[in-house]
């Protein structure tokens, strides 16, 4: 499983956006790309998932260069709500996940 | 039950005590994931059921640690002779299928003293 590497933690305002980056540089070729989000004392939920170039939903987008060796999470017009940790995780699919320590994203008014 | 369920929400043990962790999953999901969290940790994969069997216990941390599943539902994850490094969040997942979106349930808080 491709080990991934991202910021231990970032701090935003309410309305902006914030943009979260991995690395994934011995990402494999059936690997897909999956962002999950926890909040404290629940457990993680699916934010997005992609394979390549540019995926949207209606939480958050995922940019994903040519070379899949990184990607970024998009939230755009955060809120304190949107204050909990994400996590990056590159494998086939929702197999056997495995999760690094993730991102601690807070957001301040 | 619309969401996964686990039980108890807070468990607290004394040292040398076996638990056991309760995990009802999404009706109808074949596969069945049990995880540890350490405080401010990620998540560690502890094993996976496909339906009853297990074809993926690498993550378990030691023999103390079993689990098992019956009629394709409600999975228990058993911890003898519990010690403090056991203590952490426990959490299950399922899933339709290996390949699937996993929904997580909230976890069970585990205090071994």
């Amino acid at each position: 499983l491709a080990k991934t590497t991202q910021p231990i933690s970032m701090d935003s305002y309410e309305g902006q956006e914030v943009n979260i980056t991995c690395s994934h540089n011995n990402i494999a070729t059936n690997d897909y790309i999956t962002w999950y989000q926890q909040f404290p004392s629940q457990g993680p939920r699916f934010i997005i998932q992609g394979y390549k170039t540019k995926v949207t939903n209606e939480v958050a987008s995922l940019f994903i260069p040519a070379d899949r060796k990184s990607s970024t999470l998009s939230l755009p017009r955060v809120s304190l709500s949107d204050t909990a940790v994400y996590y990056c995780l590159v494998g086939e699919g929702f197999q056997k996940l495995v999760f690094g320590t993730g991102t601690r994203l807070l957001v301040s008014p | 039950g619309a969401g996964v369920s686990q039980s108890p929400s807070n468990k607290v043990t004394e040292k040398g005590k076996d638990v056991e962790l309760r995990c009802d999953p999404i009706s109808g999901h074949t596969a069945l994931y049990w995880y540890r969290q350490s405080l401010g940790q990620g998540l560690e994969f502890l094993i996976y059921f496909q339906g009853n069997s297990a074809p993926d216990k690498s993550g378990l941390p030691s023999d103390r640690f079993s689990a098992e599943r019956t009629g394709g539902s409600v999975s228990t994850l058993t911890i003898q002779r519990t010690q403090q490094e056991d203590s952490a969040v426990y959490l299950c997942a399922s899933s339709l299928g290996q390949v699937a979106l996993q929904f997580f349930g909230p976890g069970t808080r585990l205090t071994v003293l």
